[in-house]
This record gives C-alpha cells, sequence and structure tokens, in this order.
C-alpha cells in the first residue's frame, strides 16, 4: 500500500462532534489527497496538498478542513459531523503528481 | 459533477472471457488513468495513457483513447475471477491542475 496509514480504520461518532483523521506516508512523496466515496458518486476530492503548509480546496470542500505540518501527516478535520459526511475517506499520495497510491479508508459514521 | 462515467455500470463474465468497459468524459485532459478496487481496500493504479496516445498495453489490460470522442476502453483479455473488482476511470484534466477527478465506476463480475 505505497507506505500509507490511515487511522483510525473505523470510526462511529454522533451529529455535532469534531472528527480528526489521519493520514501518514513513509514515502516522502510530495503531494497529499483527501478524497471520500459514496455510492453512486465515485470518489470526489476533499482537499489536497502540494507541500507542507500548502493545501487547496476539491470538488467538496465545505465542512472539511485540513492541515499539513509535515511531509508525511495530513489530517482531516469535520469541525462538527453531519449525518451527510458518513462515508469512506481515503487518502492519497503522489510525487510526479500521478499515479496516485491509495490508502486502505477509514469508514466513517456520523449517528 | 462527474467528469468520468463508465459504462456499464456492472459487468458479469465466465473466467476467460474478455471485459471490455468504457469511460467517457467531459473537458479536454492531459491523461486519463484506470485504477482498481477490491472490495474493502483503497484503489491500485492500473494504467495512465497520455492525451496524444492512442493505445496502451500492459500485460493482459489494453486501454485505447479517442480524445475526439472524448473516450476510453479498458480491455481485460482472459479474466480470471481475481479480476473481479471495481473499475474506475481518472482523469487529469487541461488547467486542472494536480487533481484527478474520477468516475463512478464498473463493477466486474469473473466467475468461474
Amino acid at each position: 500500500d505505497a507506505g500509507i496509514t490511515q487511522s483510525p480504520r473505523h470510526k462511529v461518532t454522533e451529529t455535532g462532534t469534531p472528527v480528526t483523521l489521519r493520514c501518514h506516508q513513509t514515502e516522502n512523496h510530495r503531494y497529499m489527497y483527501w478524497y471520500r466515496q459514496d455510492p453512486g458518486h465515485g470518489l470526489r476530492l476533499i482537499h489536497y496538498s502540494y507541500g507542507v503548509k500548502d493545501t487547496d480546496k476539491g470538488e467538496v470542500s465545505d465542512g472539511y478542513s485540513v492541515s499539513r505540518s509535515k511531509t508525511e501527516d495530513f489530517l482531516l478535520t469535520l469541525e462538527s459531523a453531519t449525518s451527510s459526511q458518513t462515508s469512506v475517506y481515503f487518502c492519497a499520495i503522489s510525487e510526479d503528481p500521478q499515479p496516485l497510491h491509495f490508502g486502505n479508508g477509514t469508514r466513517l459514521t456520523v449517528t | 459533477s462527474q467528469q468520468g462515467e463508465e459504462d456499464p455500470q456492472a459487468l458479469s463474465i465466465q473466467e476467460g472471457e474478455n471485459a471490455t468497459m468504457n469511460c467517457s468524459y467531459k473537458t479536454s485532459i492531459n491523461n486519463l488513468q484506470w485504477y482498481r478496487q477490491n472490495s474493502g481496500r483503497g484503489l491500485v493504479h492500473l494504467i495512465l495513457i497520455r492525451s496524444n496516445e492512442r493505445e496502451k498495453h500492459s500485460g493482459r489490460l489494453r486501454v485505447t483513447l479517442d480524445t475526439s470522442k472524448k473516450s476510453s476502453s479498458l480491455l481485460i483479455t482472459a479474466s480470471r475471477a481475481a479480476d473481479t473488482a471495481s473499475y474506475f476511470c481518472a482523469t487529469a484534466t487541461t488547467g486542472g491542475g494536480n487533481k484527478l477527478t474520477f468516475g463512478t465506476g464498473t463493477q466486474l463480475k469473473v466467475e468461474l
């Protein structure tokens, strides 16, 4: 899995609570991405980073924030989780900037 | 909205048969990529074809790209049960920076 670790792998949380998902890489790749995967929508880009402290919004960034203080870590935060954010979240990394190498995902359920 | 749309949404074939999946997209691209996803896992990159290429091979995979029709196809020859997975096309659009846009995928089931 190209040296990518997502944590936690599964999480159940209540509406309105903050949630942080972590992506850790050991490849020293420049680019890191957060996608969400939902039935009927494929994968949609939430945020991405092209270097330490350099981030940009993707297609579905509302309700999400990110931080990248070190090359190896990219954090995705849901400030106040909603049921619409129930999804499977994938982190991906790349160097060139493509192709992408994906982690195994975090399954988040917001009740 | 999705840049890439795969067709068919689901495909069921017998082992040894060929599987063909199609992808259509809307805007100009720098490259198009195909990924595979096994159940419960992350996506795995299969092949990348650039906008100035028309065909590319990798093992049992053959990808074609027709930029005039804004479409691509992925052919898996002599399929195996282990090829059972979802397949996604993804496009890197002209002026889109480093972002990939994924389609909704084709679910392939290869039966023994």
